[in-house]
């Protein structure tokens, strides 16, 4: 089965500086990723995903992620965090594990901003 | 603004309790996943269905979970009976396409505590 790791159970940074939060993932054959975002009480957003083309994919609210094979990673970014970014961080991928293709997420890093 | 709805946001029934959750899909998606979210599990995927038919529900205790889909607009999860250990928060999210490749749109979840 496919699987994706987050490293980190949370991430610090102080409002302005510039923010990160890890995703390794293991897959067998082209890994689909994808970013989604969960505020208090939320259900999850969607923020972005990869699926082919460029390494480095925008998406909502300034957040971008680079995709990296040689390193199985896919580290989302962000280069000036804000207050309101703070919330619960998921990296998923594209799982076949029973048959239908569907998303395996990551355990999650919660972002907290700083003033 | 399409949002995928569901309810009850929050329940809080005794052990033995018969619990249902409905969630009503954004009009036009026709994939529809129930996840549960705990504190120790992370997101767990408990069924998916593509055009009201269910792909796979392997992630349920199917001795006491049972998910359907009525029609196009309804799609329940029911809990008989309930146990302390199924207290978490249920989330309903639909889509279109196949479900590891497009974006999926999430309910604001129920919150479901079994005493």
């Amino acid at each position: 089965a496919q699987s994706v790791a987050q490293p980190e159970d949370q991430v610090n940074v102080a409002e302005g500086n510039p923010l990160t939060v890890k995703c390794t993932y293991s897959v067998s054959g082209n890994p689909y990723l994808f970013w989604y975002v969960q505020y208090p009480n939320r259900g999850l957003q969607f923020l972005l995903k990869y699926i082919t083309g460029d390494n480095l994919v925008k998406g909502s609210y300034g957040f971008e992620a680079e995709f990296n094979k040689s390193q199985t990673s896919f580290h989302l970014k962000k280069p000036s965090a804000l207050v309101s970014d703070s919330a619960l961080y998921f990296c998923a991928v594209r799982d076949f594990g029973s048959g239908y293709s569907t998303l395996t997420f990551g355990k999650g890093t919660m972002l907290l901003v700083s003033p | 603004d399409a949002r995928v709805t569901q309810t009850p946001r929050d329940k809080v029934t005794e052990m033995g309790q018969e619990v249902t959750m409905r969630c009503q899909p954004i009009l036009g998606h026709n994939t529809v996943f129930w996840y549960r979210q705990t504190m120790m599990q992370g997101l767990e995927l408990l069924a998916y269905f593509r055009n009201r038919a269910p792909l796979d529900d392997s992630g349920m205790p199917k001795d006491r979970f049972s998910a359907e889909m009525p029609d196009a607009t309804l799609a329940t999860l029911k809990i008989q009976p309930s146990e302390p250990r199924d207290s978490a928060v249920y989330f309903c999210a639909s889509g279109t396409g196949t479900g590891g490749y497009n974006e999926q749109f999430f309910g604001p979840g129920t919150r479901l505590t079994v005493l």
